[in-house]
Order: C-alpha cells, then sequence, then structure tokens
C-alpha cells in the first residue's frame, strides 16, 4: 500500500484557470507538507499542517491554498494558475519533527 | 534570514572511493537535523534523524555526524557505488517544525 498518495500524477492546464492537487497519507501522521521543487530544483515548503491546523505558511502567493478535510488528506487548491506556477509538487507527512515520507510528486504544466 | 547550506554542490567521484559532504545550518532554534536521498524523478527518501549534539548515525556503507554548536553535520559515503548516485539533501528542523532544506549535493559515480 502507497504510504503517501498524490493525484493527479501530471497536470497540464492554461493559465487563469483554477486547480486541485490531492494528498493521502495513511501513515497516522499528525503532519502534513507541501513542497514545491522550483526551477532550480530546490525544494522549497509552502504549507504544513498539524492536526488540521496550519501551523506554517511562508510567504507564497494566496492564490494558493491549503484544504485539510481530516487527518489523512492535505489537498492544494491554486487559483488564477500563472505560468511560473509550473514546477513539480511533493506533499509529505510525517510524525511532529520526525523524518518526512514525501508522496511521488505531481508535475503541473500551465500554458 | 535562516539558511542551510550544503557542500559541494556536485561531486564526480569513481566507484570504490569514499565520499563526504557539508551542511551548515543555524547553530539557534535547533530541533533537528535530516539527511535525505533523493533519486531522479523518485522523491526523497530518509537516511538519517539527528537531533542531539554529538551524534553519530550509520546506515551500511552511509554515515553521519552532527555538531549543533558550531552548525554542521557531515554525511560520509564509504566505497561508493554506481547505485549511490543521487541527490542528497539535508533538511534543518527550527522552532517546533518548520523545515528549511538545503539545495543538495548531487552525487555522480562512475563504474
Amino acid at each position: 500500500d502507497t504510504a503517501v498518495s498524490q493525484t493527479p500524477k501530471y497536470l497540464v492546464t492554461q493559465m487563469g484557470n483554477d486547480k486541485s492537487i490531492k494528498c493521502e497519507q495513511n501513515l497516522g501522521h499528525d503532519t502534513m507538507y507541501w513542497y514545491k521543487q522550483d526551477s532550480k530544483k530546490f525544494l522549497k515548503i509552502m504549507f504544513s499542517y498539524n492536526n488540521k491546523e496550519l501551523i506554517i505558511n511562508e510567504t507564497v502567493p494566496n492564490r494558493f491554498s491549503p484544504k485539510s478535510p481530516d487527518k489523512a488528506h492535505l489537498n492544494l487548491h491554486i487559483n488564477s494558475l500563472e505560468l511560473g506556477d509550473s514546477a513539480v509538487y511533493f506533499c509529505a507527512s510525517s510524525p511532529p519533527g520526525y523524518e518526512q515520507y514525501f508522496g511521488p510528486g505531481t508535475r503541473l504544466t500551465v500554458t | 534570514i535562516l539558511n542551510v547550506e550544503q557542500s559541494p554542490q556536485s561531486l564526480h567521484v569513481q566507484e570504490g572511493d569514499s565520499t563526504n559532504f557539508t551542511c551548515s545550518f543555524p547553530s539557534s532554534n535547533f530541533y533537528a537535523l535530516h539527511w535525505y536521498r533523493w533519486e531522479t524523478a523518485k522523491s526523497p527518501e530518509a537516511l538519517f534523524v539527528m537531533t542531539l549534539n554529538g551524534d553519530e548515525k550509520k546506515k551500511g556503507r552511509i554515515s553521519a555526524t552532527l555538531n549543533t554548536k558550531e552548525g554542521y553535520s557531515y554525511l560520509y559515503i564509504k566505497g561508493s557505488q554506481p547505485e549511490d548516485s543521487a541527490t542528497y539533501l539535508c533538511a534543518f528542523i527550527y522552532g517546533g517544525f518548520k523545515t528549511i532544506f538545503g539545495a543538495g549535493t548531487r552525487l555522480f559515480v562512475k563504474a
């Protein structure tokens, strides 16, 4: 069974659209994260949720919003997509402060 | 601004060589230091979680040390193999559960 899953794996969409990426973990972890792998291949944290409360909100545009319907899910919703949003987005989960388990990534392409 | 630096940026070695990389991080507000291995087209996977000054961890041919007072960690690979080729990331955990990843050291091992 996949520990951290993301859907879709690939997402191609046009500028101005609104899209969501889903993330689910079956590890029972309290904390979930969203990362963006930028154009230089760096991994930048975007959000993390601990027990359904946002505990980190880095300086990302407010077009990006995390939504956690329950402890096992942290979805990423993006409004008004821009070309610069094209990247690979990784979801991860962990017990607080412990090693993080990453999903397979979602490659977003905005045209 | 908190910064996590890794050096070298990339490294080319021959099979059988031993090698090491450095991760430098702030010496204040330390909670944990993680090392991850990231193969191309895959997701990062945790190697070590280090929390105490002086920690030494080992997994097969790979080991790591931690100095929280001076803010650095070393990762060592003994007898490098082609399958060790990957990007090695360190992550600084501070102030509870906030995470900053370094840019990584990209290792190429030639057979």
